[in-house]
């Protein structure tokens, strides 16, 4: 157990709905991170927030955003779904900023857009 | 042990025998780079990682080799047990703030 949690686990909707994905990081850590992984993508950064301020982006989607609150959790909401946004959406959480050291990660959610 | 000379996405291994799971990255300026393991229906976890001011780094039952003339990272796991049973991405930070993974090697132990 990384310490990161996700919900829901898994999620079941139908094209053009929105849904929040939500993570909770690691007690102590300020830098959450939202991966995407599918079967012909692989495992692709969508974005990362640091104590409440968007740091890094990816190849996130305009359809797609993200936040993170004041108490650290972070939500990814993506609108407009598609049969192709269908994937493992991840959560990972670090220390700091930089992503120069270990991330953890969460067990994800699995999102079936049909 | 059985190893992969290039990067290839399956890897099928003895039980007890050494894997070498290889990884070639792409920014001759990453400098910092892990490894991570994902079994099925879980999300990745932390192996080991090295930096750039290293050539080689030893964890438990790993190791982890960086060779920066030819981009090219390996991962040797000892002793090759089922739980190892997985697929392995290597990672790298292309730029300050990304994190940019490979495209993962399944590894499969035979009993």
């Amino acid at each position: 157990d990384s310490g990161v949690t996700q919900t829901p686990k898994h999620l079941i909707t139908a094209t053009g709905q929105r849904v929040t994905l939500r993570c909770s990081p690691r007690s102590g850590d300020l830098s959450v991170y939202w991966y995407q992984q599918s079967l012909d993508q692989g495992l692709q950064f969508l974005i990362q927030y640091y104590n409440g301020e968007e740091r890094a982006k990816g190849n996130i989607l305009e359809r797609f955003s993200a936040q993170q609150f004041p108490d650290l959790h972070s939500e990814l909401n993506l609108s407009s779904l598609e049969l192709g946004d269908s994937a493992l959406y991840f959560c990972a959480s670090s220390v700091y900023p930089e992503p120069l050291y270990e991330q953890y990660f969460g067990p994800g959610t699995r999102l079936t857009v049909t | 042990g059985e190893s992969v000379g290039l990067h290839l996405p399956t890897l099928s291994v003895q039980e007890g025998d050494n894997s070498i799971i290889n990884c070639a990255y792409s920014n001759s300026a990453s400098d910092y780079f892990i490894w991570y393991k994902q079994e099925s229906g879980k999300g990745p976890q932390f192996i080991i990682d090295i930096r750039s001011n290293m050539d080689k780094r030893q964890g438990q039952r790993v190791t982890v080799l960086l060779n920066k003339t030819v981009k090219h990272l390996s991962l040797q796991i000892a002793a090759t047990q089922p739980g190892d049973s997985a697929v392995y991405f290597c990672a790298e930070n292309s730029n300050d703030y990304k994190l940019s993974f490979g495209a993962g090697t399944t590894v499969t132990v035979r009993a």
